[in-house]
């Protein structure tokens, strides 16, 4: 069964550094996501993509995100000044259509801010 | 979605006991949701989905119930396995949000054997 697949699984960087989180979506998938989950809390949506452009992002998806589609399958997020509060699971998920689609979720980066 | 009074942070089952899994959603304007598991070190599973149209969608030991009156999802496990063991979390989605899924507190399920 096809899946999203997510390198690094552990990430460890200085505050202050930037960071690049990768994700392979499902293959025939259009809209891509990235979600974050603070230890113990609930997944948060950051932002949505769709033909090469961002469809919706969050109050958390500030200025210091980015996220790229640099080829036909790659998707990225780029945090560019990290901050001891970014440390948490950063997963990424694709889907077929744009609503009323399941969404289907890597197995996360851990990102540890020092 | 955000549980009032409903919400079980934790749930313990004997294997091959039912288990239900409650979530109440936030947003009257949602109109479609989505069951996922995560277990440990894993990201989100997709289990079940269904849409405000329905009020009832059954999948494989699972089936999922949506009372809207009352905007309240739930989750049943038929014959729980020690395999079902893991977080359960409901999420919504409505065209406010567009394409972000909201997801809901997660409930701990626990199937001793």
């Amino acid at each position: 069964e096809p899946e999203v697949t997510q390198t690094p699984s552990h990430q460890v960087t200085q505050m202050g550094q930037e960071v690049i989180l990768r994700c392979v979506p499902i293959s025939n998938h259009l809209y891509f996501y990235w979600y974050r989950q603070i230890l113990g809390q609930k997944v948060e949506f950051l932002v949505s993509f769709y033909n090469n452009e961002i469809s919706e992002k969050s109050e958390i998806f500030d200025d210091q995100f980015s996220v790229e589609r640099p080829d036909g399958s790659n998707f990225t997020l780029k945090i560019r000044s990290t901050k001891l509060e970014d440390s948490a699971m950063y997963f990424c998920a694709s889907s077929r259509g744009q609503r009323a689609q399941p969404q289907h979720f890597g197995d996360g980066t851990r990102l540890s801010i020092l | 979605g955000e549980s009032v009074g409903l919400h079980l942070p934790t749930l313990s089952v004997q294997e091959g006991d039912n288990s239900i899994i409650n979530c109440a959603y936030s947003n009257s304007a949602s109109d479609y949701f989505i069951w996922y598991k995560q277990e440990s070190g894993k990201g989100p599973q997709f289990i079940i989905d269904i849409r405000s149209n329905m009020d009832k969608r059954q999948g494989q030991r699972v089936t999922v119930l949506l009372n809207k009156t009352v905007k309240h999802l739930s989750l049943q496990i038929a014959a729980t396995q020690p395999g079902d063991s893991a977080v359960y979390f409901c999420a919504e989605n409505s065209n406010q949000a567009g394409t972000a899924l909201i997801f809901g507190k997660g409930t701990t399920l626990s199937v001793s054997s």
